[in-house]
């Protein structure tokens, strides 16, 4: 059972457009949603995150939008850059461990 | 502060064998969380522990084990090592006041 079904697998954006990768979830006691970045190679690293109780985050170019009610969110990238291209996940985590679940993944790529 | 370091980075093993990871957190973090990232099934949470007592596990067989040392040091073993054990198994180190998981850069274990 995929409790966190995020899509697309992959997208194409052009330099200095907007990147959106969605998620949705089931279990309604996830109370911490993440997203993490992947470059090749590497370990996940923590880009931003969100709680129920707020609708929108926003950290520099990279914003959570969050609808508790539709059980989804979203990680939305403006301006995005060449460097930006790497493998996004989303996540899920209840309040009551610290046992992350993730969406399968999103590869980003920024054409120049 | 230094991120969360684990070793070895590489290692090959054939199937049969056991082997040991470790993974030191981020200083001042108590949490240790393990996951497993596999092309197929993505990444999923193996344990965590938390001042040296095993408080989550996820669903793997017993083959996965894994432990902490009062410094918040982790080690995970695995026994009886098969193919399917392929993997890059990535550490994470969290404060308890937040959900924050910071992950390391992983270990790439082939069986052969």
């Amino acid at each position: 059972q995929q409790q966190v079904k995020q899509s697309p697998q992959s997208l194409i954006v052009q330099k200095g457009g907007i990147s959106i990768i969605n998620c949705a979830y089931e279990n309604t006691a996830f109370d911490y949603f993440p997203w993490y970045q992947q470059f090749p190679g590497k370990g996940p690293a923590l880009l931003i995150a969100i709680r129920p109780d707020v609708s929108e985050k926003k950290e520099g170019r990279f914003t959570i939008s969050f609808n508790k009610s539709a059980k989804q969110f979203s990680l939305h990238i403006m301006d995005s850059q060449p460097g930006d291209s790497a493998t996004y996940f989303c996540a899920a985590l209840p309040g009551s461990n610290y046992k992350l679940t993730f969406g399968k993944g999103t590869l980003l790529t920024v054409n120049p | 502060k230094a991120g969360v370091t684990q070793t070895p980075r590489y290692l090959i093993k054939t199937r049969g064998q056991q082997v040991t990871l470790s993974c030191s957190p981020i200083s001042g973090h108590r949490s240790v969380s393990w996951y497993q990232q596999t092309p197929g099934q993505g990444l999923q949470f193996l344990f965590e522990y938390f001042s040296e007592t095993q408080r989550n596990k996820g669903n793997f067989p017993g083959r996965f084990s894994g432990r902490q040392f009062s410094n918040s040091r982790s080690e995970m073993n695995v026994s009886t090592l098969e193919l399917g054990d392929s993997a890059l198994y990535l550490c994470a180190s969290s404060l308890l006041e937040t959900y924050e998981q910071y992950f390391g850069p992983g270990t790439r274990l082939t069986v052969t």
